[in-house]
Order: structure tokens, then sequence, then C-alpha cells
């Protein structure tokens, strides 16, 4: 089945400690993002990449890294989380841009609460 | 102002009612635009794409007004199962980015 999986799908956690969520797709896909969303300001994007060892930032990128060594992985690395980095977190992957079919594949999403 | 505008809601329908959102987008240049749909605690999906020409897939109607600057899903006959969060998606004319609105909530009620 042709899917984006992340882990874990919800983390309490506290102040400065790391951690890591994981994504990954079977669908051969070049493009890969992640996003948070929050209540009233939607889904915005933090860091996304065109394909290996490429990653940009997107419009939050502050408190966050990324990583692609390999073209299904695409973990999101939180160094030193604080409470604003509460939200929910969405992987999403796209056959070529996604400018062009508009369609990104999305995981479950990942709920990540820092105390 | 947000580049993409959507009303949150919640708009409360009764079935088989007819309902229609907005979504209003600040950048001219913009060139793509989509409408997603997103359940209770789930992801989003791509429920369909918005041209020029306007665009039908079953009960869901979408269009695009680019003089006014806006895009719109229509939906007939609501079912139950139509109650998500419907989520306005534009293709930034500067970035080729895509920008979510902050979704719109409807409840199809018996």
């Amino acid at each position: 089945e042709a899917q984006v999986t992340q882990n874990p799908r919800y983390l309490i956690t506290v102040t400065g400690k790391k951690l890591t969520v994981t994504c990954s797709q079977n669908m051969n896909h070049e493009y890969m993002s992640w996003y948070r969303q929050d209540p009233g300001l939607g889904l915005r994007q933090i860091y996304y990449s065109m394909n290996v060892e490429v990653t940009d930032k997107g419009d939050v990128p502050e408190g966050y890294k990324v990583s692609r060594k390999e073209k299904r992985n695409f973990p999101l690395i939180l160094e030193s989380p604080s409470p604003n980095q509460t939200s929910l977190y969405f992987c999403a992957s796209s056959k070529g841009q996604p400018r062009d079919t508009g369609e990104l594949f999305f995981g479950e999403g990942s709920r990540l609460t820092v105390l | 102002r947000k580049e993409v505008e959507q009303d949150p809601g919640p708009f409360n329908v009764p079935e088989g009612a007819t309902v229609a959102f907005n979504c209003t987008y600040s950048n001219s240049a913009s060139q793509s635009f989509f409408w997603y749909r997103q359940d209770c605690r789930k992801e989003p999906k791509l429920l369909m794409s918005v041209y020029s020409s306007g665009n039908e897939d079953g009960r869901f109607t979408a269009q695009l007004n680019r003089a006014s600057q806006y895009i719109s899903l229509l939906i007939r006959d609501s079912k139950l199962s139509d109650s998500a969060t419907y989520l306005c998606v534009v293709v930034s004319g500067n970035t080729g980015k895509l920008i979510f609105g902050q979704g719109t909530t409807l409840q199809v009620k018996p």
C-alpha cells in the first residue's frame, strides 16, 4: 500500500530534550516536506526537499533541522524543543514538484507536546 | 493580510442541503488552485483541482474567479460523510509553493 509513515504519532516531551520525528514514504517520490498545523494558522511549511541531499527552508524553519540521505526518508529533528513547538506535524511527499499536480500525500500526523 | 483566507465556520447544514465555501487569495500571480479535505484528527487529502473553466466531480463543483481573486467549492445534496474541514490551497505565483488556507469546517446534521 502506498503510504507516508510518521513516527511517533504522539509524543510528550520536556523543553530542551532532543527529539526526532521520522518520515518514510514507499512511493519513490522525489519531493518531501514537513508542515506544522496550528489552530487558526493552517498548515505552515517547515522544510522541504526536492531530492536526496537537497533541502530548503520553508516558512517556519526556526528550531528545526532535516536531512535527506535517502530518497524514502526525511526525518525532522528538534535539537532543543520549546513549548512553542507544541503542534501537529505532518510529513508529505509528491512525485515531482507539487505545484504541478497540487497533490501532496500526507502522513497521519505526529502530535507533539513540549512541556 | 494572509495570502490565502477562508471563513473558518463552522457551517452547520442539514443532510441534503447545498453549501458553498469561498476562499480568497491576495497574489494575483497565483496560477494553480486546489481543494483538500481533512477529516477530524486525520491527514489532509486532495479533493479536487480548480480549473479556470470550473471543475465538477459528482456532487462537488469547484470554480475560480480570477477577477475577484477567489475560488469556491459547492457541495450539493450534502451527506453526513461530507462533514470535514475543507482546505483551500493556492500555488504561490512568486515561489511556486503550496499555500494552505486555515480551512472551513462543515458539519452535516441528520
